[in-house]
């Protein structure tokens, strides 16, 4: 297993600032993945972070609006950036156990409020 | 790309109701199933999961799912639901390229 710690796990923002959001692993992981929740939503994958390269952005999100960060195997940051209410959102890292078995971990995320 | 569909929505039974949460997905190639729950102010957590062979799986808490591979279906089951299984359930489906695609989740409301 993995514990994933998430900060801040809550914060209120201004429209038009930028947000960073950290996430700690307790054991080095090659794969982590950034998802939102929005409210009453489910979960929607936005980039998919491997420590070394560029995050791989899925459909709808952009690297501009949501700048990651992989410094090392342990660690990683998710930026959104000029926030609007729209970002208003519960943000999750989550990674992977092990290739073999596939399941998802995940943070406490980490629950913005966008004024 | 896969996409993952959960019948219902929000769910309420009464304590040692049966559950019977409905997940079909839509992907062509192999997959790996999962079902998650998020209990009341906690995390997301692995409740069971389907890699190979037998199709019916056994998870925490008394959960069961069983994967019918020619219905693209992995219902989650429990014979006898307590308080405690309150919560939100997500089904996920795994692909080969390594990304989960989550279902809209079920929120289960058990009362006492």
């Amino acid at each position: 297993s993995a514990v994933i710690s998430q900060k801040p796990s809550r914060d209120i923002c201004q429209r038009g600032t930028s947000l960073t959001i950290q996430c700690q692993v307790d054991s080095q992981v090659t794969m982590m993945f950034w998802y939102r929740q929005q409210p009453g939503q489910s979960l929607t994958l936005i980039a998919t972070a491997n420590q070394g390269s560029e995050a791989t952005y899925e459909s709808g999100f952009v690297i501009d609006k949501f700048p990651i960060s992989r410094p090392n195997l342990t660690f990683s940051t998710l930026t959104v950036s000029n926030m609007s209410p729209e970002d208003s959102s519960i943000y999750l890292c989550s990674v992977v156990s092990s290739l073999n078995t596939g399941e998802l971990f995940f943070g406490e995320g980490s629950r913005l409020t966008v004024l | 790309a896969q996409s993952v569909s959960q019948h219902n929505h929000h769910v309420i039974l009464s304590e040692a109701a049966s559950l019977e949460l409905g997940c079909n997905y839509s992907y062509g190639g192999t997959v790996n199933l999962f079902w998650y729950v998020q209990y009341p102010g906690q995390h997301l957590q692995l409740l069971l999961k389907y890699f190979s062979g037998d199709p019916l799986v056994k998870g925490i808490k008394g959960f069961e799912a069983e994967f019918i591979k020619s219905k693209f279906s992995f219902n989650l089951r429990k014979p006898s639901v307590q308080w405690s299984d309150t919560a939100e359930y997500f089904c996920a489906v795994r692909t080969n390229a390594g990304k989960s695609t989550f279902g809209d989740g079920t929120t289960l409301t058990v009362k006492p």
